[in-house]
């Protein structure tokens, strides 16, 4: 069975400080991996996928098929990147069978 | 824009009755999905449709099914709500390229 893992329920930095989310996988062939974000009163969107290897509002994400990781990174935290994130893997149906999502960190960043 | 539009944002139902929820989605997307949101749970996948009159078991379909009657409109049905069902209820549609869309959501309390 496929699973996603983010041990930090909640997580809180200091503006201008780096941010690093953690995301583990479990399943036995070639995950398709994201970050979804959820900004509050907003819908959930897709923040970034691994296999587009983008930057995005600054933030980007390894697949580490070694350890079975896909931690999202920030250098410097802004106030606006305060949400909640959500690891997400899509397993062979390419995404068309639905994705299993991790229980999500609540990222607040403090002036 | 994709535009994944659910029925209700708030939406309150007394134990055993049942419920409807509707979600439309404007982009010609073959693939919709059911999922509930809960603090702490993360997003877990209902039900799924890749075509119109198919569904597909999610991860927890207990205490739901789905009607997919036009490729725009997926709905889910509790047929005899639960207070164990007071929950966030989030549509979504792909064409199966992975970016999934998600809807507002539809905030169900049963009481």
């Amino acid at each position: 069975a496929q699973r996603v893992t983010q041990p930090e329920k909640l997580l809180s930095v200091f503006k201008g400080a780096p941010v690093e989310l953690k995301c583990n996988y479990s399943y036995s062939g070639s995950p398709e991996l994201f970050w979804y974000v959820q900004y509050s009163r907003q819908r959930l969107q897709l923040l970034l996928r691994h296999i587009s290897r983008e930057s995005i509002k600054g933030f980007t994400a390894d697949l580490n098929k070694g350890e079975t990781s896909f931690h999202l990174k920030k250098p410097f935290a802004q106030e606006e990147d305060s949400a909640m994130y959500y690891c997400a893997l899509s397993g062979s149906g390419g995404g068309a069978d639905g994705l299993t999502f991790g229980k999500g960190t609540h990222l607040i960043i403090q002036p | 824009d994709v535009k994944v539009t659910q029925s209700s944002r708030y939406l309150v139902k007394r134990t055993g009755e049942k419920v409807f929820l509707e979600c439309v989605q404007d982009m010609d997307h073959e693939n919709m999905f059911w999922y509930r949101q809960d603090p702490g749970l993360g997003l877990r996948l209902i039900y799924f449709s890749y075509d119109v009159k198919m569904k597909e078991k999610g991860d927890i379909p207990e205490g739901y099914s789905v009607s997919r009657e036009k490729k725009e409109r997926f709905s889910l049905i509790l047929e005899s709500a639960s207070t164990n069902q007071t929950s966030m209820y989030l549509c979504a549609s792909t064409t199966g390229t992975y970016e999934q869309y998600f809807g507002p959501g539809t905030r169900l309390t049963v009481t």
